[in-house]
């Protein structure tokens, strides 16, 4: 069935990186884009960005401008989240998700229908 | 960016209670508007797309409704697994936002 199967938990020191996987399942991976959205403990959802992954363009949120890179393997079916830079607020757990985009008659909805179970990041001294 | 405002934060109901959740967009977003649900530890589920379509699987008791700035997110006759936090999303425009929450009780 359709699933999205991501990477383990991690610790982080500041200023170090990670980088969190999400492998795509029984569907065609290049034909949905893929998001980002995390969540800190006990926080809401903050949306991060996307990637397309047929040609890899990807677009992100203003804030992590420059401490953000998705990127993607289709030999793997699988996308790549890295947050540089890491500080304390980053500790969350960080969701990927499929995107379907639905043509209404010219008009095209867009909702995340399949989500991955989260990665747990941990930035701690 | 597009601010989402939920209402209320927080609610107690009982099994079998209508229960009324609204979300207010900071400007008109037509009808590019999503609600999920979220249980303690999981990751968000679908409920609604477009304001008010409902997701397959998802039981007859939920529905959205609205367009422009302003909708609500109707649970018809709330069961015990529907307690759980709701969230609203805009589509309209990236960054997607969404709504802070709503923790729905049991009274």
């Amino acid at each position: 069935q359709v699933q999205l199967v991501q990477s383990g938990a991690e610790v982080k020191k500041p200023g170090a990186s990670v980088k969190v996987s999400c492998r795509a399942a029984g569907y065609t991976f290049t034909r949905y884009h893929m998001h980002w959205v995390r969540q800190a403990p006990g926080q809401g959802l903050e949306w991060m960005g996307i990637i397309n992954p047929s040609g890899g363009s990807t677009s992100y949120a203003q804030k992590f401008q420059g401490r953000l890179t998705m990127t993607r393997d289709t030999s793997t079916s699988t996308v790549y989240m890295e947050l540089s830079s890491l500080r304390s607020e980053d500790t969350a757990v960080y969701y990927c998700a499929r995107v379907i985009e639905e043509d209404y008659s010219g008009r095209y909805y867009y909702y995340m229908d399949v989500w991955g179970k989260g990665t747990t990041v941990t930035v701690s001294s | 960016d597009i601010q989402m405002t939920q209402s209320p934060s927080s609610l107690s109901a009982s099994v079998g209670d209508r229960v009324t959740i609204t979300c207010r967009a900071s400007q008109s977003i037509s009808s590019y508007l999503n609600w999920y649900q979220q249980k303690p530890g999981k990751a968000p589920n679908l409920l609604i797309y477009a304001a008010s379509s409902l997701q397959s699987g998802v039981p007859s008791r939920f529905s959205g409704s609205g367009s422009g700035t302003d909708f609500t997110l109707t649970i018809s006759s709330l069961q015990p697994e529907d307690f759980a936090t709701y969230y609203c999303q805009q589509t309209y425009s990236t960054p997607w936002t969404f709504g802070q929450g709503t923790k729905v009780e049991i009274k």
